[in-house]
């Protein structure tokens, strides 16, 4: 099974938005709700910014929005900050207790 | 509060098998999924397999169904992930992450993660 496709590299200056798109089939992202985020920062373990493809967890800047249609599930920063510049990882539930990642995107705040 | 506490880091050589210990504390072990996550030097994440601690039911992914074995011990909290047949590519930072889909606070994402273990191959 292949890596959900992300674009490589994002960049954005600051207060401007981004949108980060994670692309799949319909066996995964297209199949289920069950679409998360994760945000990562150079030497340190991820950390999820939205779940269940457009929550977010208690905690996490209401700049952080997710969506999803059809095979495509998108996050959205906006306000963009200097320390949102991260890795960002989308994962989707494949079905059958397995789990896919995405290709993984760098984010650049100009 | 929540920890997943990770074994240290292992040099191992190509063949050798290794195992990654991560202990939880701070919640009820058995109503979570455990997940192991691996990240291979400056590449992305890679889900590797889930594990219920209640009844010990694991879920590989295919690409590691052959080498990978997760077990959990109830009596201390901890689940281990067991890799052998070590290749150079397998050298990664292995990462547990709980997981609350079982307590419906969301379904099939990792809430918290441990600290990773680098795992290093080389002969």
């Amino acid at each position: 099974q292949s890596a959900l496709t992300q674009p490589r590299s994002v960049s954005g200056s600051p207060g401007q938005s981004v949108t980060i798109s994670c692309t799949g089939t319909s066996s995964d992202v297209g199949g289920y709700k069950y679409v998360s985020w994760y945000q990562q920062h150079p030497g340190k373990a991820p950390k999820v910014i939205i779940y269940d493809a457009s929550k977010r967890p208690s905690g996490v800047p209401d700049r952080f929005s997710g969506s999803k249609s059809g095979n495509t599930a998108s996050l959205t920063i906006s306000g963009l900050q200097a320390e949102d510049e991260a890795a960002y990882y989308c994962c989707s539930y494949a079905g059958s207790y397995t789990l896919i990642f995405g290709g993984g995107t760098k984010l650049t705040v100009l | 509060q929540v920890q997943l506490v990770q074994s240290g880091a292992e040099v191992k050589k190509p063949g050798a098998s290794v195992k990654v210990s991560c202990k939880a504390s701070g919640y009820i072990f058995v109503d979570y999924y455990m997940h192991w996550v691996r990240q291979a030097p400056g590449q992305g994440l890679e889900w590797m397999g889930i594990i219920n601690p209640s009844g010990g039911s694991t879920t590989y992914a295919q690409k590691f169904q052959d080498r990978v074995t997760m077990t959990r011990d109830t009596s201390t909290s901890t689940v281990s992930m067991e890799l052998s047949s070590l290749r150079s590519d397998d050298t990664a930072v292995y990462y547990c992450a709980r997981d609350p889909t079982l307590v419906g606070a969301g379904n099939y994402l990792f809430d918290y993660w441990g600290q990773g273990t680098l795992v290093t191959v080389s002969s």
